[in-house]
């Protein structure tokens, strides 16, 4: 069984531009969870996705945002990117009932 | 607001010493709790919860809900257990709210 993947594995954009991540969840799991790692801030909650839609978002601006889609595989956009947004993006996965998350690897994002 | 603390960023001890790893919580209800460890260059994973009260890679975790407190021991730290350890709690928000991690160092 293929795990939670995904892509890109690292992305270097520049201040200002727009980036896009994406996340397919285990086959079967129907929630995706977005969390940012910072360096020495832990993991921050961005969003939470289930069934298509939005259940929840964390303490983030506007320009942070995502959608899953119907295969509920995810995407996350983060617009006018900042040089504070370099972090490793996690996205997570788990299923009905379940509260256990399995996590990818994540997507090491560089804003320069 | 829910909150997990683990009070330590850093925990350095010798190979075959007992180590303990806490972790706090504040949250009203009857949460689910779990403990998630990071390699160095691997995924983070699950590594136990307290609902299904076992023993993984020799470590254990109870669950106190008069200390709000579910830390984390092993009697005998090997060097493979070297790692970044969070814990976590389910909110009814069918969330994971994490604390913000214990950097384990084993020593030989």
């Amino acid at each position: 069984e293929a795990g939670v993947t995904q892509s890109p594995t690292h992305l270097i954009k520049t201040r200002g531009q727009q980036a896009t991540l994406r996340c397919s969840p285990i086959s079967g799991h129907t929630s995706v969870y977005w969390y940012q790692q910072a360096l020495g801030l832990g993991l921050q909650f961005l969003l939470w996705y289930d069934e298509g839609e939005e259940r929840n978002r964390g303490n983030f601006p506007p320009r942070f945002s995502g959608r899953q889609f119907p295969n509920y595989s995810s995407e996350l956009n983060v617009n006018a990117l900042e040089l504070e947004d370099s972090a490793l993006y996690l996205c997570a996965s788990r299923t009905r009932g379940d509260y256990g998350y399995t996590f990818g690897s994540g997507t090491r994002l560089t804003v320069v | 607001a829910q909150r997990v603390t683990q009070p330590e960023k850093l925990l350095s001890v010798f190979k075959g010493a007992p180590v303990e790893l806490k972790c706090n919580y504040s949250y009203s209800g009857s949460p689910e709790l779990f403990w998630y460890v990071q390699y160095s260059r691997q995924r983070l994973q699950l590594l136990l919860r307290h609902i299904s009260r076992e023993s993984i890679k020799g470590f254990t975790a109870d669950l106190n809900k008069g200390e709000t407190s579910f830390h984390l021991k092993k009697p005998f730290a090997q060097e493979e257990d070297s790692a970044m350890y969070y814990c976590a709690v389910n909110n009814a928000g069918n969330m994971l709210t994490f604390g913000g991690g214990t950097r384990l160092m084993v020593k030989p």
